[in-house]
């Protein structure tokens, strides 16, 4: 069975300064990977997601999420963080077999932003 | 293109009642994903709809229920209710084998 871990409960950055949110997985097959934000009392929306090809992948917002498959991790970066972006973040993984359609999150990482 | 949506958005129940909750998925979409949250345990499936079907489902107990309309709406249900079940249900919608699209949650809490 698949599994996410978010080593991270909460970060505080400072805005302007870079963040690495981290993630690693676990999963027999090639792992379809996601990140989702998520903000107080709403729904999740995705930032970016990976299927195959290129390991480093864009998403919205200045987002970006690079694959290492030797480590298992697929790690959300951004070079400057603003005010905006403090929220829930989560990585997910899909499974590849029986499709995107089941999604194994992780636990969530709280980005907090002080200016 | 509009949203996800979910009804109601707040929910308030005693213990022992039931609950049905409402999904809309986007336009197009045929597959429909149930999640719980709840601080303690996070994000669980709970199981997916695809054209009226369920083909996945999560660890949940059978107070747990689901369908699917031919217009691909989803209801969830949730028989005889407990404390625990106090959570944000979050339903999502994808086309084919595609991401998955969250809509805002229905906030269920039980008393």
């Amino acid at each position: 069975a698949q599994s996410v871990t978010q080593p991270d409960i909460h970060i505080t950055v400072s805005e302007g300064a870079s963040l690495e949110l981290r993630c690693n997985y676990s999963y027999g097959a090639t792992p379809y990977l996601f990140w989702y934000v998520q903000s107080p009392g709403q729904g999740l929306q995705l930032l970016l997601k990976y299927f195959s090809g290129d390991t480093l992948v864009q998403g919205i917002k200045g987002f970006e999420a690079e694959f290492k498959r030797s480590q298992s991790s697929f790690n959300l970066r951004k070079p400057s963080v603003h005010w905006s972006d403090a929220a829930e973040y989560f990585c997910a993984v899909g499974a590849s077999i029986s499709g995107y359609s089941t999604l194994t999150f992780g636990k969530g990482t709280m980005l907090l932003v002080s200016p | 293109k509009a949203g996800v949506t979910q009804t109601p958005r707040y929910l308030i129940k005693t213990r022992g009642q039931q609950v049905t909750l409402s999904c809309s998925p986007i336009s197009g979409h045929r597959s429909v994903s149930w999640y719980q949250q709840t601080p303690g345990q996070g994000l669980q499936f709970l199981f997916e709809y695809f054209s009226e079907t369920q083909r996945n489902k999560g660890n949940f107990p059978g107070r747990f229920s689901g369908r699917q309309f031919s217009n691909s709406r989803s209801e969830m249900n949730v028989s005889t209710l407990e404390l625990g079940d106090s959570a944000l249900y979050l339903c999502a919608s994808s086309f084919g084998r595609d991401e998955q699209y969250f809509g805002p949650g229905t906030r269920l809490t039980v008393t």
